[in-house]
């Protein structure tokens, strides 16, 4: 049971670049997040889809974009890459019957922009 | 925007000794409470979750939780160096459990052999 998948897991990227990272999961979880972890920031909610067809803006949303792909899948996207970018970004899902609300975490993407 | 108040350590506590992480939180309505260990490097991982004023426990674990004082609490008994982690304090960011977690900065815990 792979649960939560990221790619990619490593990516650097120059100022200006576009690029989108990848999550999948495959717990029929209704619910995704993006969060971004920053040294001494802790986890920030960048994106989330409480449903699928559904997205809504976290705290720190500017900058990206997302797409609930399917039930599955959820990506985001950096449409132009800036230094304050650089960052860990994890993926999170929840959410069947009888849910906690507890968060499934994928292994991150690590990503620099220079 | 609801904040969680974690000090960020390091925490250095003898192998053997009991750990005691402390959480406080600023929205009183807030109803789901998490305790999250991360290793360095690593993914976060769920330890416990508590829901009730009271205390949880769940073998070397145990979670309190005042919501009159908006605290919440993780304490580790028998404490080994396998539990050297940063650990995350999160609650609900609204009240269907659908919004996500607000998480705290996490506290730096160190086990000393």
């Amino acid at each position: 049971n792979a649960g939560v998948t990221q790619t990619p897991k490593f990516q650097v990227l120059k100022t200006g670049q576009s690029m989108t990272l990848q999550c999948a999961q495959d717990m029929n979880h209704n619910s995704m997040y993006w969060y971004r972890q920053d040294p001494g920031m802790g986890l920030r909610l960048i994106y989330y889809s409480a449903s699928e067809g559904t997205t809504d803006k976290g705290e720190v949303p500017n900058g990206y974009n997302v797409s609930r792909l399917n039930k599955r899948e959820f990506s985001l996207r950096l449409e132009s890459a800036a230094p304050s970018q650089t960052s860990v970004y994890f993926c999170a899902s929840t959410g069947t019957s009888g849910y906690t609300g507890e968060l499934f975490f994928g292994e991150g993407s690590r990503l620099t922009v220079l | 925007q609801k904040e969680v108040e974690q000090n960020s350590g390091p925490l250095s506590v003898p192998e053997g000794a009991i750990a005691s992480l402390n959480c406080t939180y600023s929205d009183r309505g807030s109803q789901s409470f998490f305790w999250y260990r991360q290793y360095s490097g690593k993914s976060p991982e769920l330890i416990m979750f508590i829901y009730s004023n009271g205390d949880k426990e769940d073998g070397r674990f145990t979670a309190q939780l005042n919501k009159a004082s908006q605290y919440v609490s993780l304490l580790i008994r028998d404490s080994q160096p396998s539990d050297s982690a940063t650990y995350l304090c999160a609650v609900n960011r609204g009240g269907g459990g659908a919004d996500g977690l607000t998480f705290g900065k996490g506290t730096h815990l160190i086990i000393q052999p």
